[in-house]
């Protein structure tokens, strides 16, 4: 069965640091797709990426940058030069592609960024 | 804003009733996905409808039901309704009926409050 872990509960960091936020995952499928959605304090989540389970190049986003290690199990998220507005939780997902779009989530990492 | 319209934001009830949760989804997407996240169980998958026909069903329980009507917005029923079902209820949509070549996009979320 398909199971995400993000062992941090919480994170706290000083402005303009560099924090990476961990991210592993288990599946059976060799077809699937990951998945990072920000939730800040007001609720909404939003969507950062998609990436699937063939594509191992990280990428890059202004600050953000993603690593993807199929030998690990991990998809991990880093945030560069890190700014208040980035407090907020972050949840990593995983869906199989024959698991019917059954997306499971992690329990998220609440990180703080403080000034 | 994603797009995508959840009512009512908020919602206060007493155990054994039912309420019903409405989303639309995006301008031209066809999929509309029902969510929970509860301090409990985290962000669980409850069910998918695609172009008014359920496609895909995840942790939902039988006291909950949802339909996607011909103009695309959606319903979740609660029924018979109980102080663990306090949670935020979230929407999302997309255009295609599989999460492997699309990404969803999430409403601002229905919080029930059962009292």
């Amino acid at each position: 069965a398909q199971k995400v872990t993000q062992a941090q509960t919480e994170i706290s960091v000083v402005e303009k640091e560099d924090v990476t936020l961990d991210c592993v995952y288990e599946t059976r499928d060799t077809t699937y797709y990951l998945f990072w959605y920000k939730q800040p304090p007001s609720g909404e989540l939003v969507f950062l990426i998609r990436r699937n389970s063939f594509d191992e190049q990280n990428e890059i986003s202004g600050r953000y940058s993603w690593n993807f290690q199929k030998s690990t199990s991990s998809f991990n998220f880093t945030i560069t030069a890190s700014q208040v507005v980035d407090s907020a939780v972050y949840f990593c997902a995983l869906s199989e592609l024959y698991n019917n779009n059954d997306m499971r989530f992690g329990a998220g990492t609440r990180l703080t960024v403080k000034p | 804003d994603s797009g995508v319209t959840q009512t009512p934001k908020h919602l206060i009830t007493a155990t054994g009733q039912r309420v019903t949760l409405r989303c639309s989804p995006r301008s031209g997407d066809l999929s509309v996905y029902w969510y929970q996240q509860s301090l409990d169980q985290g962000l669980q998958f409850l069910i998918q409808y695609y172009n008014g026909e359920e496609r895909a069903k995840g942790n939902i329980l039988e006291r909950f039901s949802a339909q996607q009507f011909p103009d695309l917005h959606s319903e979740l029923n609660l029924s018979s309704l109980e102080l663990g079902d306090s949670a935020l209820y979230f929407c999302a949509s997309s255009s295609r009926p599989s999460l492997a070549a699309d990404t969803q996009y999430f409403g601002p979320g229905t919080r029930l409050t059962v009292l």
